[in-house]
């Protein structure tokens, strides 16, 4: 159980573009869904978390503009970089909570690789 | 400094026992957690340790966590190839905030 998934897993996409990235709890609701950042040989580094129906909350120097955070139901968030550009080139990855547990574990996605020309 | 470091390499031969590291800096974290990641993929989780815990079997996995010092390690028993993968650990916090080190890479030799 608690399975993650994402989609698309690999985009490529030209600069000034925008690039919508789904992340989906397919057999829980998730109350609150994270998206993290990873670039290579470095560890997660956490852009926001969002819970269901209400706005996200972004790490600071992550820019509410750029990457727009929607969680429109208890399985499914968006992430959308907007006017993509090369230093947006990287690995997008999501986790879902289930919430009033008293662990906080998270269940993530496997990851989608962002490529910006 | 970082809020959780870890060595960044480790290599072993297949069926010796690995032990990864992990130094983290918030005393109240409540749960800290191992995770793994294979190429190109999510993380995965492992295992996790409650705060008041000092050691957490599962399996070919020991987790041994030393509060006072906040050293956490993850001991793999009778290494197999398969186990090759970017191992990272985490400190959970009361507002579900979670940081992560930078995640040690594994390789098993045959």
């Amino acid at each position: 159980g608690a399975v993650v998934s994402q989609h698309p897993s690999r985009v490529i996409c030209k600069s000034g573009t925008s690039v919508k990235i789904e992340c989906r709890s397919l057999d829980f609701q998730a109350t609150t869904m994270f998206w993290y950042r990873q670039f290579p040989k470095q560890s997660l580094m956490l852009m926001a978390t969002s819970n269901e129906g209400s706005k996200a909350t972004y790490e600071q120097g992550v820019e509410k503009d750029k990457f727009l955070i929607n969680h429109a139901s208890l399985t499914l968030s968006t992430l959308t970089v907007t006017s993509a550009h090369p230093e947006d080139s990287s690995f997008y990855i999501c986790s879902a909570s289930l919430g009033g547990a008293i662990v906080n574990t998270q269940y993530f996605g496997p990851g989608t690789r962002l490529t910006v020309l | 400094g970082e809020d959780v470091e870890q060595s960044l390499f480790l290599s072993v031969r297949e069926g010796d026992s690995s032990v990864i590291n992990c130094t983290y800096t918030d005393s109240s974290s409540t749960y800290l957690y191992w995770y793994k990641q294979e190429p190109g993929a999510g993380l995965q989780l492992l295992t996790y340790i409650f705060s008041n815990m000092d050691m957490k079997q599962d399996q070919r996995l020991t987790v041994l966590l030393n509060k006072k010092d906040k050293h956490l390690s993850l001991r793999i028993a009778d290494t197999q190839t398969g186990d090759s993968a970017i191992y990272f650990c985490a400190e959970g916090r009361s507002n579900n905030d979670m940081r992560f080190g930078a995640g040690t890479r594994l390789t098993v030799k045959p």
